[in-house]
């Protein structure tokens, strides 16, 4: 089974633009979840979707958003983009038919440099 | 709420030695517990995870950890570590409360395992 998939790997955005990230979760899976990976403040939980809605948010801006598609299929977007912006974006996926027990399994992540 | 906490933030090692890196974590709800591995460049890699049952869970790559509830530790352990298990790793948890857990892992800060020959 292919794993989670994340495009694009590696992106240079300036201040004040918008990017949008891409997730593909394993084949079955119905959650998506997004994190942000920072040096300062490490792993930080952004959103989780299921079936299309968002049934989770974390501590972030609203400058950062999210939706999932009827394949399972997730995008973030980001707009006015900050330099703090700058991190390793993960997505996660899990089968979610039963609560948080279910195991997230992640992809390989998207590097966002803000210039 | 919850909050995890890595006791080190960098292990150095030997090659062949023992190796425990440490996590305690605050809920006050019951949770599950999860390390995760990342090597440089990539993303997180499910190394084991304790949901219920036997307190002692075994994980990929010969690691294995220790719920102690009484503690409010999930200490990760290897008998012999190699050269490859250099990386870094996380301790992580999420709980059964539903609502504002779904789909919600929370980290600790991660622990860097550097192993020398």
């Amino acid at each position: 089974k292919a794993g989670v998939t994340q495009t694009p790997r590696y992106l240079i955005k300036t201040r004040g633009q918008q990017v949008t990230l891409s997730c593909s979760p394993i084949s079955g899976h119905r959650s998506v979840s997004w994190y942000q990976q920072t040096p300062g403040q490490g792993l930080q939980f952004l959103f989780e979707y299921f079936s299309e809605t968002q049934r989770n948010k974390g501590n972030f801006p609203g400058r950062f958003s999210g939706r999932q598609f009827s394949n399972s299929r997730s995008e973030m977007n980001v707009s006015t983009l900050e330099l703090g912006d700058s991190a390793l974006y993960l997505c996660a996926s899990s089968l979610a038919f039963r609560d948080s027990q279910e195991t997230q399994y992640f992809g390989p992540g998207t590097r966002l440099l803000v210039l | 709420a919850q909050s995890v906490t890595q006791l080190d933030s960098q292990v150095p090692v030997f090659e062949e030695a023992p190796v425990e890196l440490r996590c305690n974590y605050s809920s006050s709800v019951s949770v599950y517990l999860f390390w995760y591995v990342q090597y440089p460049n990539q993303g997180l890699q499910l190394l084991l995870k304790y949901l219920s049952g036997s307190t002692l869970v075994k994980g990929i790559n010969g690691f294995e950890a220790e719920f102690n509830k009484s503690q409010t530790s999930f200490h990760l352990r290897k008998p012999s570590v190699h050269i490859s298990d250099t990386a870094e790793y996380f301790c992580a948890v999420s709980d059964n409360a539903g609502g504002t857990s779904y789909g919600k892992l929370t980290f600790g800060q991660g622990t860097i395992l550097t192993v020398h020959p």
